[in-house]
């Protein structure tokens, strides 16, 4: 069956740091891959959406890979600051019909 | 705000109680989604509308009944509930290019925590 995996339930990293989720997918071949933030309490908010025949795609300072040979997605948020703490979604689209989610991994950013 | 509104924010219900959940989006969108998030697990999807045509139902139990009058609005009603439907329930929009094809990103409310007693 489909799998998306996030590479950790929770990742705390200093203020300054690059941070780096990993995203995999097993059983499927998305054709598109779409990065959210979610708070506490809140509904998820899109922030990146990278298509099969794009190595990289990057808004401010967030960089996001997507590698169908490893069948992975990376998500980078570069000089981060506190306010970035929050869980990260990773979904992935589902034969062009609708989208699967990852359980998202939980960003501490601790000054 | 995202323009998707749903009420209420929470709810605590009896497990023979009816409510209703209602989710408006404002976006100009043609599909809506119900999405369930319950803790440490991922988000489900569990009903999608495309131009107000139900295309998706994900096994999900008789107990959830969604209605989607027109573009703009979704309700989940709700009835005999258990304890284990407690969690987030979530309403998102999008714009699909053809129907069952969507591209988009998803454009979710705040969402509606319910609790059943």
């Amino acid at each position: 069956s489909q799998k998306i995996e996030q590479n950790s339930e929770a990742l705390n990293i200093q203020e300054g740091k690059t941070a780096t989720l990993t995203c995999n997918y097993t059983n499927y071949s998305p054709a598109y891959l779409q990065w959210y933030r979610q708070d506490p309490g809140r509904g998820p908010v899109f922030l990146l959406l990278i298509r099969e025949n794009e190595k990289e795609k990057r808004k401010e300072r967030l960089k996001v890979t997507f590698d169908t040979t490893l069948k992975q997605s990376l998500f980078h948020i570069t000089a981060s600051q506190p306010a970035d703490s929050a869980t990260y979604l990773c979904a992935c689209d589902n034969y062009g019909q609708n989208f699967v989610f990852g359980p998202g991994t939980r960003l501490s950013v601790l000054p | 705000e995202t323009g998707v509104t749903q009420t209420p924010r929470h709810l605590v219900m009896g497990m023979t109680n009816k409510k209703s959940l209602k989710c408006e989006q404002h976006l100009g969108h043609n599909a809506m989604y119900w999405y369930k998030q319950s803790a440490k697990k991922p988000l489900e999807l569990m009903f999608v509308y495309s131009l107000e045509e139900r295309v998706e139902n994900n096994s999900v139990p008789s107990r959830f009944s969604p209605e989607c009058p027109n573009s703009s609005h979704l309700f989940l009603h709700l009835h005999t509930l258990q304890p284990e439907d407690s969690a987030l329930y979530l309403c998102a929009s999008s714009q699909e290019l053809n129907r069952g094809v969507n591209t988009g990103e998803l454009f979710f409310g705040e969402g509606s925590r319910l609790t059943v007693l």
